[in-house]
């Protein structure tokens, strides 16, 4: 069964500071990686995915991630943080030929920016 | 186009209350995906529906639970006699089609607490 970590409950960064969150997971075949945000009060907001192709994906907002196979791992970018990126960011897989009911979250990572 | 509308945002119950919580797909999505969030825990899959049957009810708990998605009307998530354990925020999302191809919207959530 897939599963995924994200190591960081919380992380605090200086805005205009460098960010990255970290996500690793577990899936025995080519995964379906997808990161969301969640302001405050708002729903999931989907900011990038990874299907195939090229292991760096563009996603909204400036945020990019890597797919890194030998690692298990998809972490999320951002060379310089605002303070509106202050928020919850989740990770999630999903199994080939499989939908959205088959998503794996992992726990979430609270981003605060500080001034 | 309205997003995911999801009511009420907040709901409080006493135990073995019965709880309704609704969920207005986007326009023209007929798959609607209802997840759950419990304290320190990611999002956990319990019902896939489209309009007027229940496609993957695997993640539902199989007592106090049931979900409908009617021919008019938005999908409603019922729990019965609720308890403490069921406070939670549970998540609506909806799809064109229910593979990763196309996105899946959230709504902002119902955040249940039993009292």
């Amino acid at each position: 069964a897939q599963s995924v970590t994200q190591p960081d409950i919380h992380i605090t960064v200086s805005e205009g500071a460098s960010l990255e969150l970290r996500c690793n997971y577990s899936y025995g075949a080519t995964p379906y990686l997808f990161w969301y945000v969640q302001s405050p009060g708002q729903g999931l907001q989907l900011l990038l995915k990874y299907f195939s192709g090229d292991t760096l994906v563009q996603g909204i907002k400036g945020f990019e991630a890597e797919f890194k196979r030998s690692q298990s791992s998809f972490n999320l970018r951002k060379p310089s943080v605002h303070w509106s990126d202050a928020a919850e960011y989740f990770c999630a897989v999903g199994a080939r030929n499989t939908g959205f009911q088959k998503l794996v979250f992992g726990t979430g990572t609270r981003l605060l920016v500080s001034p | 186009n309205a997003g995911v509308m999801q009511n009420p945002r907040h709901l409080v119950r006493r135990r073995g209350q019965e709880a309704r919580l609704r969920c207005s797909p986007m326009k023209g999505h007929s798959h609607v995906y209802w997840y759950r969030q419990l304290p320190e825990e990611g999002l956990k899959f319990m019902v896939y529906l489209q309009k007027e049957n229940i496609i993957d009810e695997s993640g539902m708990p199989k007592e106090r639970f049931s979900a409908e998605f009617p021919k008019e009307g938005p999908s409603i998530l019922r729990i019965q006699q609720v308890v403490r354990g069921d406070s939670a925020a549970y998540f609506c999302a909806s799809s064109v089609t229910p593979i990763f191809t196309t996105e899946a919207f959230f709504g902002q959530g119902t955040r249940l607490t039993v009292v």
